[in-house]
């Protein structure tokens, strides 16, 4: 089955630093990918998805690179502010009919002032 | 605000009791999915529903099960509860039936005692 999983379980970053929460995937036929942020005492809330077919998608603030050659993808996150700190998690669709998204544990990113 | 509503938003019950959680759909979102996160295990799928029909299923137990209704809004059973079930449960929703963004609710905090 699919595992998904972070390299790093906290990173913490200076406020205006870019960051970057790295994970990597076990299931070669995964095609889609899905980056959610989770603060506190929420739901997780979609950041940014990107598709097999792509290496990198951009949004605001924030960039998806995907390497299919090693399965990994990492998100960056530019000028770290405050409000950024939560957990972060990466997810990857299995592949095939049977949709569901596998999550990995989460990163949780600190943003010091 | 995701627009998808979860209730109740805290549970304490004891063991061998059953539960339902409720949620509500973004309007327009047609599949619902049901994930269960714990420490230990993170974030995991539950099942997902599209207009009323069971699309995907995922880690569910069979002491859990549920279901969509007409209007769309999806109910998540859990019986023969156990200390273990203590989590807390998302709800989320999308338009389609696979490979999109999926919206979460606020979540159910469930607490067997």
């Amino acid at each position: 089955g699919e595992s998904v999983g972070l390299h790093l379980p906290t990173l913490s970053v200076q406020e205006g630093d870019n960051s970057i929460i790295n994970c990597a995937y076990s299931n070669s036929a995964s095609d889609y990918f899905i980056w959610y942020k989770q603060e506190s005492g929420k739901g997780p809330q979609f950041i940014i998805d990107i598709r097999s077919n792509m290496d990198k998608r951009q949004g605001q603030r924030v960039t998806v690179l995907l390497n299919k050659t090693v399965k990994h993808l990492s998100l960056q996150i530019a000028a770290t502010q405050p409000g950024d700190s939560a957990v972060y998690f990466c997810a990857a669709h299995s592949g095939g009919s049977n949709y569901k998204l596998t999550f990995g544990k989460g990163t949780l990113l600190t943003v010091n002032p | 605000d995701s627009g998808v509503t979860q209730t109740p938003k805290h549970l304490i019950t004891a063991t061998g009791q059953r539960v339902t959680l409720r949620c509500s759909p973004r309007s327009g979102d047609l599949s619902v999915y049901w994930y269960q996160q714990s420490l230990d295990q993170g974030l995991q799928f539950l099942i997902q529903y599209y207009n009323g029909e069971e699309r995907a299923k995922g880690n569910i137990l069979e002491r859990f099960s549920a279901q969509q209704f007409p209007d769309l809004h999806s109910e998540l059973n859990l019986s023969s509860l156990e200390l273990g079930d203590s989590a807390l449960y998302f709800c989320a929703s999308s338009v389609g039936p696979e490979k999109e963004t999926q919206y979460f609710g606020p979540g159910t905090r469930l607490l067997v005692l």
